[in-house]
């Protein structure tokens, strides 16, 4: 059964670059079945799509943080990563990674915290 | 691309039924949506899609408590015989062109 699994930084400053990998067990992100997303949700708050990749490399971004985010896959690692620039305090929230077969994320990652503070 | 539109909270006793809404925005009323489960504390857990026919279609071990429906433009999820366990957060979702959209989720007590 396919798994995923968040890795991040945990807490930066603003003005960083975030940067978070999904590493993906079970399966392989070359699938041909299936595109990987980003979700984030600050603390409190409701779930916000980010971004998602084809294998393809064809991507797709949340019109809100088009211009910050860069979705991108890595086959030789078996993972796909997030790069957020130019954070702020109100990039603060949990992030998750999900496979999406087409419309629904039918499987989620468990979610990296990522806290902006300086 | 599609809104979805969801009450801010629901409530229910233990045992009984509860019925959550949600609804496409104009012009979207054929979309299918999935529901989501999130538990106090936890990542979400994909529970199913429902399409706009009101046939659903269930993720890997979901009790069957658990149903789904449609009419017109609202999607429903339905869970019977409620458990403690079921107090949670429950969000719709839905996919337009290169756009995947959440609602903005229930909070779902259970009493």
């Amino acid at each position: 059964q396919m798994q995923l699994q968040e890795w991040g930084p945990g807490r930066l400053k603003p003005s960083e670059t975030l940067s978070l990998t999904c590493t993906v067990s079970g399966g392989s992100v070359r699938s041909a079945s299936f595109y990987w997303g980003w979700i984030r949700q600050s603390p409190g708050k409701g779930l916000e799509w980010i971004g998602s990749i084809y294998f393809t490399g064809n991507t797709y971004y949340n019109p809100s943080l088009k211009s910050r985010v860069t979705v991108s896959v890595d086959s030789s690692k078996n993972h796909f990563s997030l790069n957020l620039t130019s954070v702020t305090a109100a990039d603060t929230a949990m992030y998750f990674c999900a496979r999406s077969p087409a419309a629904e994320f039918d499987v989620w990652g468990r979610g990296t915290l990522v806290i902006v503070s300086s | 691309q599609p809104v979805l539109t969801q009450s801010p909270s629901a409530s229910a006793s233990l045992g009984a039924s509860v019925n959550l809404t949600c609804t496409l925005s104009s012009g979207h009323s054929d979309y299918a949506v999935a529901w989501h489960q999130q538990q106090p504390e936890k990542g979400p857990r994909f529970l199913m899609t429902v399409n706009g026919d009101g046939s659903h279609s269930k993720g890997d071990g979901i009790p069957e408590r658990f149903s789904g429906s449609s009419s017109g433009a609202e999607r429903f999820l339905t869970i019977s015989s409620l458990q403690s366990g079921d107090e949670a957060d429950y969000y719709c979702q839905a996919w337009g062109t290169a756009t995947w959209v959440f609602g903005g989720g229930t909070k779902l007590t259970v009493l």
